[in-house]
């Protein structure tokens, strides 16, 4: 089954505690972003990478680390969360240019940063 | 500066009405594209319409209608006979040169029995 998949989907974790969100797609898509969801504030791009070893910040890349190593990973790092980083992450994959193309995202991954 | 507004953050409206969700949307680029997604309260992300800027005409999928007007900078849809099912928030969203993509705050639609 074509999917993008996340872990871990639920994670509460304390300030300063590094910890990596895990992305995974088996689409063999070029363009893989992350988005953080926050009530009033929609969708919000952190990241996004047009294949491996390119990535690009989005509108809200403070705090945050990605890499792409392989074509299907798209890992997201916080080295040291802060409670404002609390919030509802997806990861989204899709084929070609991210630009031209509709985005299949992932079922989300929601932190809480204590 | 590139950008996407929904004004409508909630909507109501009785089953079998129609409703009309607004984005309205800024950028410099002339080659840009447009997107509608769907969030039902499960919660995934569900990808519903693509148009480009180069192609005004309007889109109808069953029940569903989008009016792309490059003039007012507008990509309204349409939900003709509203069922509960179609409660969900919806996001407009645009991608541009570059890849960066932006989105909408959503429209958060009720269908009420």
């Amino acid at each position: 089954e074509a999917q993008v998949t996340q872990n871990p989907r639920y994670l509460i974790t304390v300030t300063g505690k590094k910890l990596t969100v895990t992305c995974s797609q088996n689409m063999n898509h070029e363009y893989m972003s992350w988005y953080r969801q926050d009530p009033g504030l929609g969708l919000r791009q952190i990241y996004y990478s047009m294949n491996v070893e390119v990535t690009d910040k989005g509108d809200v890349p403070e705090g945050y680390k990605v890499s792409r190593k392989e074509k299907r990973n798209f890992p997201l790092i916080l080295e040291s969360p802060s409670p404002n980083q609390t919030s509802l992450y997806f990861c989204a994959s899709s084929l070609g240019r991210g630009q031209l193309n509709e985005q299949f995202f992932g079922p989300g991954t929601r932190l809480t940063v204590l | 500066a590139q950008k996407v507004t929904q004004a409508q953050t909630e909507i109501s409206v009785v089953e079998k009405e129609d409703v009309t969700l607004d984005c309205v949307y800024e950028t410099r680029d002339t080659t840009y594209y447009l997107f509608w997604y769907k969030q039902p309260p499960s919660g995934e992300l569900v990808f519903l319409i693509r148009r480009n800027s180069f192609d005004e005409q309007n889109e109808i999928s069953g029940r569903y209608s989008w009016n792309f007007q490059k003039s007012t900078s507008s990509f309204n849809f349409t939900i003709t006979a509203s069922q509960v099912v179609d409660s969900a928030v919806y996001f407009c969203a645009l991608s541009q040169q570059g890849d960066k993509i932006i989105f909408g705050k959503g429209t958060r639609l009720h269908i009420l029995p």
